[in-house]
C-alpha cells in the first residue's frame, strides 16, 4: 500500500511570506497527486493535482506544487500567504493496480498565518 | 448545486447504542467512500463503493457496515457504537473509480460517543 510523509505537522508563518509545505509518498511506478486544503469545521477542498505532463502545477488560491519523480516529492508552495490561507493541508496519493480510485493520505500539515 | 451533503452534523451515542451516517451527491458520481477523521492522522477510509451495487473495505472497516442504496446515496452504519469510534465522518464521491479523479467531500459528522 502507499505510503504519505508530510514532514511538518505544523508550520506557522508570517503573512506575506512564502511558505513550503512538504510531502513525499513511497514509490510506485505511476501516481496521481493531489494537495487539499481544509478549512476549520468543512471538508476538504482540491487545491491543486498532478495527473501528468508538466511536473509544476499551479492550483487555486495561488498555490503550486512540484512533482519530482526521483525523490518522489511533491511539495506545496505559495510565494506570499495571506490570514486566510491558515488552515489544515493534506497531500494524496492514488496509485495503479487493484487499489486505483484509492486516496492515501499523508497526516496533514497545520498552517497558520500570523500578522 | 449542493454537492454532497452528510446528516447528521452533530451526534452524541452512548456506548452500544446503532445509528445511520446518510450520505448524498447530486453530481451523478459513480464512486463514493467514507473516511474517519482522527487529531494526528489524517483520513483513513473505512468503506468505499467503486459503483452503484458494490462495496469493499477500505483500511479501518471494523465496527461499521454501509449500503449503496442508489448512484445518490451511500449510508455508513455503527451497530454497537464504541467509544473508540468517537470521530469527525467524511463522505466523499468521485466520478470513476480510475485514480485521477478528484473526490469531493461533505462537510462532516462530528460524532461522539460516550
Amino acid at each position: 500500500a502507499q505510503s504519505v510523509t508530510q514532514l511538518d505537522s505544523q508550520v506557522p508563518v508570517f503573512e506575506e511570506a512564502p511558505v513550503e509545505l512538504r510531502c513525499n509518498y513511497s514509490s510506485s511506478v505511476s501516481v496521481y497527486l493531489f494537495w487539499y486544503v481544509q478549512y476549520p469545521n468543512q471538508g476538504l477542498q482540491l487545491l491543486l493535482k498532478y495527473l501528468s505532463g508538466s511536473t509544476l502545477v499551479k492550483g487555486i488560491n495561488g498555490f503550486e506544487a512540484e512533482f519530482n519523480k526521483s525523490q518522489t516529492s511533491f511539495h506545496l508552495r505559495k510565494p506570499s500567504v495571506h490570514i486566510s490561507d491558515t488552515a489544515e493541508y493534506f497531500c494524496a496519493v492514488s496509485e495503479g493496480g487493484s487499489t486505483l480510485g484509492r486516496l492515501y493520505f499523508g497526516r496533514g500539515t497545520q498552517l497558520t498565518v500570523w500578522p | 448545486n449542493a454537492g454532497v451533503t452528510q446528516t447528521p452534523k452533530f451526534q452524541v451515542l452512548k456506548t452500544g447504542q446503532s445509528m445511520t451516517l446518510q450520505c448524498a451527491q447530486d453530481m451523478n458520481h459513480n464512486s463514493m467512500y467514507w473516511y474517519r477523521q482522527d487529531p494526528g492522522m489524517g483520513l483513513r477510509l473505512i468503506y468505499y463503493s467503486a459503483s452503484e451495487g458494490t462495496t469493499d473495505k477500505g483500511e479501518v472497516p471494523n465496527g461499521y457496515n454501509v449500503s449503496r442504496l442508489n448512484k445518490r446515496e451511500f449510508s455508513l452504519r455503527l451497530e454497537s457504537a464504541a467509544p473508540s469510534q468517537t470521530s469527525v465522518y467524511f463522505c466523499a464521491s468521485s466520478d470513476f473509480w480510475t485514480g485521477n479523479q478528484p473526490q469531493h467531500f461533505g462537510d462532516g459528522t462530528r460524532l461522539s460517543i460516550l
